[in-house]
């Protein structure tokens, strides 16, 4: 079942902060999230596992609740390189390692 | 190392067509995995090759179909193109595990006319 990403898409100012939400009805293994620029691949940003952690990546962080099976992705004083779409992926316990995508959140910012 | 690669970048087809479209894996890794992503939208899986057996499809026709072969690459097929499937096919990567990551290629874009 495809997690539910949120919110759908974002409008920042360069120096602004913003929070994705990744949720999934299934008790989860690993939450992985990606980030897409116009017209490119999607590129890996992280992987959460099963235990709560939290990892992070210069001013790009992430939480991973194994309770709410909820994942979220931090931006901190956002960058104008920071525009793309973001995409959470999931692996759910039940599954033989198919990772199943969000729809994606669209982030832009604005100098 | 050499990241992912796929071929050709760009495809034109009219309907009824034929397409294959290749993908070399990240070398170790075993597992190959297809994307569909039209325009603006998100990505669609279509196949998962994993040891040169079928893993897994998506929700898509049998005229899609593909194999992976003993180097552990992979090709595409889709018969019958039809305008709908104009779209950016994109090829990933990884070792089977929940632990590691998909490693995507730069994509086809395949255009029916």
């Amino acid at each position: 079942q495809q997690p539910v990403q949120s919110p759908q898409a974002v409008i920042l100012r360069e120096g602004e902060d913003a929070v994705i939400n990744c949720s999934s009805s299934k008790a989860l293994y690993s939450v992985h999230w990606y980030r897409q620029k116009h017209g490119e691949a999607p590129v890996f940003l992280m992987i959460l596992l099963k235990g709560g952690e939290q990892k992070g990546h210069e001013k790009i962080s992430a939480s991973f609740n194994e309770k709410k099976q909820q994942s979220s992705l931090y931006l901190t004083a956002s960058q104008l390189s920071y525009s793309g779409t973001y995409f959470c992926g999931t692996i759910s316990m039940d599954s033989n390692y198919q990772l199943i995508w969000g729809a994606g959140t669209k982030l832009i910012i604005k100098p | 190392e050499a990241g992912v690669t796929q071929s050709p970048t760009h495809l034109i087809k009219t309907r009824g067509q034929q397409a294959t479209l290749r993908c070399s894996p990240i070398s170790g890794h075993t597992s190959v995995y297809w994307y569909q992503q039209a325009l603006g939208l998100g990505l669609q899986f279509l196949l998962w090759y994993d040891e040169g057996e079928e893993r897994n499809r998506g929700n898509f026709p049998p005229r899609f179909s593909g194999r992976q072969f003993p180097n552990y690459s992979s090709e595409l097929n889709v018969n019958a193109l039809e305008l709908e499937d104009s779209a950016l096919y994109l090829c990933a990567s990884s070792l089977v595990t929940g632990r590691r990551p998909q490693h995507f290629g730069d994509g086809t874009r395949l255009s029916i006319l």
